[in-house]
């Protein structure tokens, strides 16, 4: 059974600090790692990608993988009260075509306080 | 460009009756897959359909079928419904290809058919 963990939370950060949100999955076999952010009452939404070890920056959002460790980590720089949500983590065992069977954690609840 | 769309949003069913959920997803994506949410077991993999073929099916019974039309729109069907089936159903779409950028990566969902059954 592939699993992928992650704390459900909640993780509570103050506005302008960095929250860091980790997940770990079970299948060595797995090639590409995505975090989603969902709202309240809304669908999920991509924010983050990444296939290879080390770390990918975009904006406020950093993707760390870990191969080896079998560990996928998101921070986000300079939080802010809209980045309140949670965060999903997913997983594929493809790195091709097919990356439409998603492994998901059950994600980790950020607030953050003003 | 238009997003992912589902209908109905909403679905009130009883035991024993079926459901079919339908999605059509973002132009030029051929892949859809969907997903059911649930508080307790969170989001979990139903199908994945890619031109018309099911290409990944998760672990869930029989009970639970899909398909996908010529023009990429999805439908999915639950029968013989039963309490325990009341979720979110995500449908995501996808370009499902390799190598088009970054654009290829990842799966955009609607927002959701929510489906309770008494």
């Amino acid at each position: 059974q592939k699993e992928v963990e992650q704390n459900s939370g909640p993780l509570s950060v103050p506005e302008g600090a960095i929250a860091s949100l980790n997940c770990t999955y079970s299948d060595r076999g797995s090639q590409s790692f995505f975090w989603y952010r969902q709202y309240s009452g809304k669908s999920p939404e991509l924010i983050m990608f990444i296939y290879s070890n080390g770390d990918k920056e975009d904006g406020r959002f950093t993707a760390q993988l870990n191969k080896a460790s079998q560990y996928v980590s998101l921070l986000i720089r300079d939080s802010q009260p809209s980045d309140s949500a949670t965060y999903l983590c997913a997983v594929s065992s493809s790195l091709g075509g097919s990356q439409g069977n998603l492994i998901f954690g059950k994600g980790t609840k950020l607030s953050v306080k003003p | 460009k238009a997003g992912v769309t589902q209908t109905p949003r909403y679905l009130i069913k009883t035991r024993g009756q079926q459901v079919t959920l339908s999605c059509s997803p973002i132009s030029g994506h051929r892949s859809v897959s969907w997903y059911q949410q649930t508080p307790g077991q969170g989001l979990q993999f139903l199908f994945e359909y890619f031109s018309e073929t099911q290409r990944n099916k998760g672990n869930f019974p029989g009970r639970f079928s899909g398909r996908q039309f010529s023009n990429s729109r999805s439908e999915m069907n639950v029968s013989t419904l039963e309490l325990g089936d009341s979720a979110l159903y995500l449908c995501a779409s996808s370009l499902g290809v390799w190598g088009q950028g970054a654009s290829s990566v990842g799966q955009y969902f609607g927002p959701g058919t929510r489906l309770t059954v008494t």
